[in-house]
């Protein structure tokens, strides 16, 4: 049964680095044709794809927010790590982890997490 | 950056409906196209990856086809369980891009 999980903060600063763990369970993140991404969704606004790491630590970043996110992962623990730096306000959103499927031609999030709500906030 | 326009934004129909909606990439993306429906309060589901191609589980009266450009989701005769948000998806570039979401509604 494939799982994903993530944890972190509820609530930050404006200016602070937020760090968001997804822990994945039913899949090896060493699997050649699968990752993990991350997506986020302010409320009552659209999807917004911001990062994936695959097996080979291959790393792919949104252009728009490339200098603030950096992602990373651990097999052994089973976790991917994201972390946005100089946090605003606007980074107020649901933060999902989503389980990348990936060959030649055909990539697809087929399982997410249940999402964990950020405010930004002083 | 690709972008991803989606029409319309909302579309309001009944059930047992034809439903179309379209997703425009900004330049070609090939078949780099996945669509994804999503619920309130709920994370998305894949519905479709590679355009065309229906991900397991998911109901025949899903279609997608396009390529290149313009790309279009179909559902045959909508089901109460459809209402729902669709994203469109692409993942030809380095950076991916959602479209900005359409809302199916009751009539």
């Amino acid at each position: 049964q494939v799982t994903l999980k993530e944890s972190g903060p509820v609530l930050v600063k404006p200016t602070e680095t937020l760090t968001l763990t997804c822990t994945v369970s039913g899949f090896p993140l060493n699997n050649a044709r699968m990752g993990v991404s991350w997506i986020r969704q302010p409320p009552g606004k659209a999807l917004e794809w911001l990062a994936h790491i695959f097996s080979n630590d291959a790393k792919y970043y949104s252009s728009s927010l490339k200098s603030r996110l950096t992602i990373s992962k651990d097999n052994s623990k089973s976790q991917v790590v994201l972390t946005m730096t100089n946090m605003d306000p606007v980074d107020t959103a649901t933060y999902y982890c989503a389980r990348t499927i990936r060959w030649p031609g055909v990539e697809g999030l087929d399982y997410w997490g249940q999402g964990t709500l950020v405010t930004v906030s002083s | 950056d690709i972008q991803m326009t989606q029409s319309p934004s909302t579309l309001s129909a009944s059930v047992g409906d034809r439903v179309t909606i379209t997703c425009r990439a900004s330049q070609s993306i090939s078949s780099s196209l996945a669509w994804y429906q999503q619920k309130p309060g709920k994370a998305p589901k894949l519905l479709i990856y590679k355009a065309s191609s229906l991900e397991s589980g998911v109901p025949s009266r899903f279609s997608g086809s396009g390529s290149g450009t313009d790309f279009t989701l179909t559902i045959s005769s909508l089901q109460p369980d459809d209402f729902a948000t669709y994203y469109c998806q692409q993942y030809n570039a380095y950076s991916r891009t959602f479209g900005q979401g359409t809302k199916v509604e009751i009539k």
